[in-house]
């Protein structure tokens, strides 16, 4: 296994569903992140964890519950979600240098592709 | 606040044209760096290049060169000899060093090479 690897690749679901995406990096990064890619918008950041530590949730629903249990995975929790929540979930990681050192450009993973029905 | 436009959505060439992409950015902060990632259709984010607000210096790697201009707060990146494979989306991202880890991406330009 190399880089960041996410699963399910797709995943259909219908608003009452609960699912999970989960991310795995083996990069030994201490930083992973959630981003959103929805058609014709910019990537959103959703949630930042630092040494498995969220350090930042960009008003992201609750709808949207993170884990990460350790530096090495991170999951995210889906449960009642809209139609507007489909799209592209992408996770990265990175070396977070600590404020003394920059960090590490962001690796990512394929992404999973997500359709609320 | 800060911000990254592209404002090219999409560009069609034809293979062996050489393209540009146009990136320019807005931050007040003095210690930043600037990215581009390749997105091909399989939809991982590929890493092509980063810089630090320090580092004027262009940059060349094969085919591909990135010109930084701080006097315009833009951040271009050019194919030369453009290729099939090269076709996909590519964005331009920006992170301030203050901020752990967070990626302002631009909306991405599609680039499209015909053979």
């Amino acid at each position: 296994e190399t880089g960041v690897t996410q699963t399910p690749r797709h995943l259909v679901m219908g608003m009452t569903n609960k699912k999970s995406l989960k991310c795995e990096q083996h990069l030994g990064h201490n930083a992973m992140y959630w981003y959103k890619q929805s058609a014709k918008k910019p990537l959103e950041l959703m949630f930042v964890y630092n040494f498995k530590e969220q350090t930042e949730n960009n008003s992201v629903p609750s709808r949207f519950s993170p884990e990460c249990p350790n530096s090495s995975h991170l999951f995210l929790h889906l449960h009642t979600l809209q139609p507007e929540d489909s799209a592209l979930y992408l996770c990265a990681s990175s070396q977070d240098g600590g404020g003394t050192e920059p960090n590490t450009e962001a690796f990512f993973g394929q992404g999973t592709r997500l359709t609320v029905v | 606040a800060q911000k990254v436009t592209q404002a090219q959505t999409e560009i069609s060439v034809v293979e062996k044209e050489d393209v540009t992409l146009d990136c320019v950015y807005e931050t007040r902060d003095t210690t930043y760096y600037l990215f581009w990632y390749k997105q091909p259709p399989s939809g991982e984010l590929v890493f092509l290049i980063r810089r630090n607000s320090f580092d004027e210096q262009n940059e060349i790697s094969g085919r591909y060169s990135w010109n930084f201009q701080k006097s315009t707060s833009s951040f271009n990146f050019t194919i030369t000899a453009s290729q099939v494979v090269d076709s996909a989306v590519y964005f331009c991202a920006l992170r301030i060093a203050s901020n752990t880890g967070k990626l302002i991406f631009g909306q991405g330009t599609t680039l499209q090479v015909k053979p």
